[in-house]
């Protein structure tokens, strides 16, 4: 079964520091990775999605993730913080072996200090 | 396109009622989902519509919850003899249509159907 671990339920950062949220899946097969946002009282938002092609994936606002098979990882990174991307992120994992079930993580959320 | 639209957006009850949650999604849009978030959680799968027909339900469904998707357009998602339990946030989420790759495609999310059973 495949399942995704966010280490770290809150991570606070100062404005123009590098944002760092960490992401460890468990697949049989590497699956097809995706980060996801949500701003408070609104719906997710993708960010970025690896599937299968590059391994350092770009995405909107600055952010970008590198898929590492040997760690098992997708680390979400953003070189310079800024006070807008103050929010929640999720991970998530789904097959590319057949079926559309989506795990996601439990969440980060990113606190920006001024 | 209007993105994915979910009515109401709150909704309090009192337990042992019935209610039911009304998605609608991106209309060229085939793949349609399901999803229950409690605070501080990531959003849980609980089903998935491939145009009218529902291909996965996740264990959580219990007998209690039923979600149809009758002309492959809209979405119900149901829940009879609300428990306290029940409470949490709704999400419904589509993706799917020409030039789209199957499980690697993006999902556009709602906003969410916010429940609360006193």
């Amino acid at each position: 079964a495949q399942s995704v671990t966010q280490l770290g339920s809150h991570v606070s950062v100062s404005e123009g520091a590098l944002v760092l949220l960490r992401c460890n899946y468990s697949s049989s097969v590497p699956p097809y990775l995706f980060w996801y946002v949500q701003y408070p009282n609104q719906g997710l938002q993708l960010l970025l999605k690896y599937t299968s092609a590059a391994t350092l994936v770009k995405g909107i606002n600055g952010f970008e993730a590198e898929f590492k098979k040997s760690e098992t990882s997708f680390h979400l990174t953003k070189p310079s913080a800024h006070m807008s991307d103050a929010a929640e992120y999720f991970c998530a994992v789904s097959p590319n072996t057949g079926g559309f079930k989506t795990i996601f993580g439990a969440g980060t959320r990113l606190f920006v200090k001024a | 396109d209007t993105g994915v639209s979910q009515d109401p957006r709150h909704k309090i009850t009192k337990r042992g009622q019935n209610v039911t949650f009304r998605c609608d999604p991106i209309s060229e849009h085939n793949r349609l989902y399901w999803y229950r978030q409690t605070l501080g959680q990531g959003p849980e799968f609980l089903t998935y519509f491939q145009n009218e027909a529902q291909l996965e339900k996740s264990r959580l469904l219990s007998d209690r919850f039923s979600a149809e998707r009758p002309k492959g357009s809209f979405s119900t998602l149901e829940i009879q003899r609300t428990e306290q339990g029940d409470s949490a946030m709704y999400l419904c989420a589509s993706s799917g249509g020409p030039g789209t790759s199957g499980s690697a495609d993006t999902q556009y999310f709602g906003p969410g159907t916010r429940l609360t059973v006193l």
